[in-house]
């Protein structure tokens, strides 16, 4: 049973481009989430997506954007990086409207801005 | 703002003893909590779940759920270093499905 997969799982970016990340859910969840994490941070809520449409979203600017397909893999895209984009970017999948909903997270995609 | 506080440690305990990790929240309407684990590098990982006010127990693992006080705590009996971690105390808004992460207690467990 395939866990989440993310990719790539490394990334180096100029400050001023653009980004996109990709992840997968877990076979059966139907709800993906993705958070950023700063180093000695936990992880900060982005948006939520649910039936291909953002269902929820965090203290994040608009560059920060996303998409959900109908297989239920999903997409995060910055654009105009900045330096303080750098972080550990998790994707999470889970199941709505279960009582035991925890995350189950991704290996995460390290994003580096210089 | 919802907030989820942690004692940042690191908590160092002997091999063999109880690790006692604590949380508080300020969002009274959380009605289920996580914890979770994430080791060096690596991504959270889920252990613990709890919604009921007193102890659930998994194994070493023992989550205590006061709603009252808003405050979780996960106990780790017979800690290992491989016990050695940052735990992540997760209350989730049920109404949303969504998670809020404190930023975690670093657990060293020494051998």
């Amino acid at each position: 049973d395939a866990g989440v997969t993310q990719s790539p799982t490394h990334l180096i970016k100029t400050r001023g481009q653009q980004v996109t990340l990709r992840c997968s859910p877990k076979s059966g969840h139907d709800t993906v989430s993705w958070y950023q994490q700063a180093l000695g941070q936990g992880p900060q809520f982005i948006f939520q997506y649910y039936e291909e449409e953002e269902r929820q979203r965090g203290n994040f600017p608009d560059r920060f954007s996303g998409h959900q397909f109908p297989n239920y893999s999903s997409e995060l895209n910055v654009n105009a990086l900045l330096l303080g984009d750098s972080a550990l970017y998790l994707c999470a999948s889970s199941l709505l409207w279960t009582r035991d909903y925890g995350y189950t997270f991704g290996s995460g995609t390290r994003l580096t801005v210089v | 703002q919802k907030e989820v506080e942690q004692n940042s440690g690191p908590l160092s305990v002997p091999e063999g003893a109880i690790a006692s990790l604590n949380c508080t929240y300020s969002d009274r309407g959380s009605q289920s909590f996580f914890w979770y684990r994430q080791y060096s590098g690596k991504s959270p990982e889920l252990i613990m779940f709890i919604y009921s006010n007193g102890d659930k127990e998994d194994g070493r693992f023992t989550a205590q759920l006061n709603k009252a006080s808003q405050y979780v705590s996960l106990l780790i009996r017979d800690s290992q270093p491989s016990d050695s971690a940052t735990y992540l105390c997760a209350p989730g808004e049920d109404s949303s499905y969504k998670l809020i992460f404190g930023s975690g207690t670093r657990l060293l467990v020494r051998p």
